[in-house]
């Protein structure tokens, strides 16, 4: 699986839309992007992925660039919830081999959300 | 039932005991996960259960050993483990293990000190 650089903290305004980058400049036509996110002292959190498109839900926003070699989460009004540990994680899908289930979490970004 | 439920939620053991954690799930996932994660890290995979047959075991010390009784369940029994086994151990499970794109649901976790 391809590695992912993210910035190690970032800050955010309450309210504000918090953008978190994530490079993947290696990352293969077969592999998709995954964000999780990890609230002190739980266990992660699924957010969102995608492949080429830009992908949208309830919780966050993905934009992936055309190349493929970057993404950006986009919490769209962060609140003081959000306050967590992001991982950009690049999956893929090596269906027969067993090893598609494979999470290799990158350091991730430290998100504080403030008033 | 969208949980993954770990017990204990904290536990302390000398080198010498034999412990047991345990995680469970009513999801109707054939695919279960034991993570350890150290302080401020990453979490890191340990084993990966498919239909309740090991399918990845990350080179993992036999001093860790997991079990499968069902496909509900996921136990690990840990025995002699050394005062840097002490970390947060995550279970979580997925639809299964060999269709991608099924993300990961996470359990609380164990917090576990060896002393």
């Amino acid at each position: 699986d391809a590695k992912t650089t993210q910035p190690p903290s970032m800050d955010c305004a309450e309210g504000r839309a918090a953008n978190l980058p994530c490079n993947h400049s290696t990352i293969s036509g077969n592999e998709y992007v995954y964000w999780y996110r990890q609230i002190h002292s739980q266990g992660p959190q699924y957010i969102i992925h995608g492949l080429k498109n830009n992908e949208t839900n309830e919780m966050a926003s993905l934009i992936i660039t055309e190349d493929r070699k970057s993404s950006t989460l986009i919490l769209p009004h962060a609140t003081l919830r959000d306050t967590a540990v992001y991982y950009c994680i690049v999956r893929g899908l090596l269906i027969n081999t067993g090893t598609a289930s494979k999470l290799t979490f990158g350091t991730g970004t430290r998100l504080q959300v403030t008033l | 039932d969208t949980e993954v439920t770990q017990t204990p939620k904290h536990l302390v053991m000398g080198m010498t005991n034999k412990k047991s954690l345990k995680c469970e799930q009513h999801m109707g996932h054939r695919a279960m996960y034991w993570y350890k994660q150290k302080a401020k890290k990453p979490p890191e995979l340990m084993f990966v259960y498919s239909y309740e047959k090991l399918s990845i075991n990350e080179s993992v010390p036999s001093r860790f050993s997991p079990e499968c009784p069902n496909s509900s369940l996921l136990n690990l029994h840990l025995h002699a483990l050394q005062p840097e086994d002490s970390a947060l151990y995550l279970c979580a499970s997925s639809q299964d293990n060999l269709a991608e794109l099924n993300e990961q649901f996470f359990g609380p976790g164990t917090r576990l000190t060896v002393l």
